[in-house]
């Protein structure tokens, strides 16, 4: 069985601040960790995926996120937000095999203030 | 990149009519495809995977003769809600996956069900 908590349902920075949006998994066997962005009535938007390659996954816009089989985390970040970051985030896991469902956090909402 | 095409992107049907959802892939072909439910303010919550030539699975709780999957292509994947109520008011997301490689699953747009 796999699981995804997201630790904060809202997030608030400052334009130009740190961005930290955390996520911890569950998995019984290795998997696959993804960070998707979503805004208003849209669907979603892969920023970035671990796939058992490099520990430090660079994504788009600017967003980074490590995996961490110690802390069973793989938490999101950006050093500098941006106003175009406020949206909702998931982070969701899936079995390393191609052609499994990906199984969802709650989501965090971001916003950035000016 | 790879697009998966969604349509309609909102529709408001009457309460005790039947909507179609399709989900296209324009550019692969989709041997698996997977509806996902999103309440306002909510997670994605899978409903069902759907396997191209043969019937869907449903996640529990979930009622496969209100539901209706259909995967008759590699490219196609409809979902019927059938009867609606206005507790299916909703918004229906699916995503579609190559058969092969560890490419990520491929969201469409969404679709805004109303049902008043």
């Amino acid at each position: 069985a796999q699981s995804v908590t997201q630790l904060g349902s809202h997030v608030s920075v400052s334009e130009g601040a740190l961005v930290l949006l955390r996520c911890n998994y569950s998995s019984s066997v290795p998997p696959y960790l993804f960070w998707y962005v979503q805004y208003p009535n849209q669907g979603l938007q892969l920023l970035l995926k671990y796939t058992s390659a490099a520990t430090l996954v660079k994504g788009i816009n600017g967003f980074e996120a490590e995996f961490k089989k110690s802390e069973t985390s793989f938490h999101l970040t950006k050093p500098s937000a941006h106003m175009s970051d406020a949206a909702e985030y998931f982070c969701a896991v899936s079995a390393q095999r191609p052609g499994t469902a990906l199984i969802f956090g709650k989501g965090t909402t971001l916003s950035v203030s000016s | 990149g790879a697009v998966v095409s969604q349509h309609p992107s909102r529709v408001i049907c009457k309460s005790g009519t039947s909507v179609k959802i399709e989900c296209r892939s324009l550019d692969f072909q989709a041997t698996t495809m997977f509806w996902y439910r999103q309440f306002p303010k909510q997670s994605l919550m899978l409903m069902a995977t759907s396997n191209e030539g043969s019937k869907a699975t449903y996640e529990q709780g979930v009622e496969k003769d209100k539901f209706l999957i259909n995967h008759a292509s590699l490219t196609l994947s409809t979902l019927t809600v059938t009867s609606a109520h206005p507790e299916d008011s909703s918004f229906y997301i699916c995503s579609a996956s190559r058969a092969t490689g560890d490419s990520p699953l491929h969201f469409g747009n969404g679709t805004r069900l109303t049902v008043t």
